[in-house]
């Protein structure tokens, strides 16, 4: 067990242009969260995924995300039509089921010009 | 509304010496409390937690002490050491639900040689 993953570790993208990044959770992890940083700021919600279920989402998920867990394995989250203010750190965390302790994967940082 | 403060942006402290840092909190449905550290450039990692049946919970040189009534939550880390410079995200949650994190703006702490 490699820990959660995540894929690409650093995105720059032209405002307008679509952005996908991935996350790999603990393979018996049932709970999967994705957060986005921004500078100075703490991790914040951003949507949660039951298994395929998603079962949350933050007001921050504009309908320009949107975010994939199919088989409830792997997890997409997509940002279309990106703008400068999307640029943060995006973070997936997974837990197993009952809530355990989450585990945080690197981080994908993205960069909107 | 932010519901997990931390109003000390940053502390640094002599190597050896204790170091606090600080977390309050203003939702009293909240019964698990965690604190991460962050390094740059990667994910949170867990160090420590406690549940809000405790007021105290100790591991090695990390201990969280909850005090309820105040909505308040410390981390001790004694004695400090020059690898324990970075930034430590307090965070709460609900064990109930989707048991996402609502974390704090972070402490940067910087353990001085």
């Amino acid at each position: 067990d490699t820990g959660v993953s995540q894929n690409p570790r650093h995105k720059i993208t032209k405002r307008g242009q679509n952005v996908t990044f991935r996350c790999d959770p603990i393979s018996e992890h049932n709970r999967l969260y994705w957060y986005r940083q921004t500078l100075g700021q703490g991790p914040e919600f951003l949507t949660y995924f039951q298994n395929e279920a998603q079962l949350e989402k933050s007001r921050l998920l504009s309908d320009r995300f949107s975010a994939e867990r199919p088989k409830g394995s792997f997890s997409t989250l997509e940002i279309q039509r990106t703008e400068q203010g999307d640029s943060a750190m995006y973070l997936c965390a997974s837990s197993p089921d009952r809530g355990g302790l989450g585990y945080f994967g690197p981080g994908t940082r993205l960069t909107v010009t | 509304d932010q519901q997990v403060k931390q109003n000390s942006p940053s502390l640094s402290v002599q190597e050896g010496r204790i170091s606090i840092l600080n977390c309050d909190y203003t939702n009293s449905m909240f019964d698990y409390f965690l604190w991460y550290k962050k390094y740059p450039a990667e994910g949170p990692t867990f160090l420590i937690s406690i549940s809000s049946i405790k007021d105290k919970n100790e591991d090695g040189r990390f201990t969280v002490f909850l005090n309820k009534s105040a909505k308040h939550l410390s981390l001790h880390i004694v004695p400090s050491q020059p690898g324990d410079s970075a930034v430590y995200f307090c965070a709460a949650s609900r064990t109930s639900g989707t048991y996402k994190y609502i974390f704090g703006t972070g402490t940067r702490l910087k353990v001085l040689a």
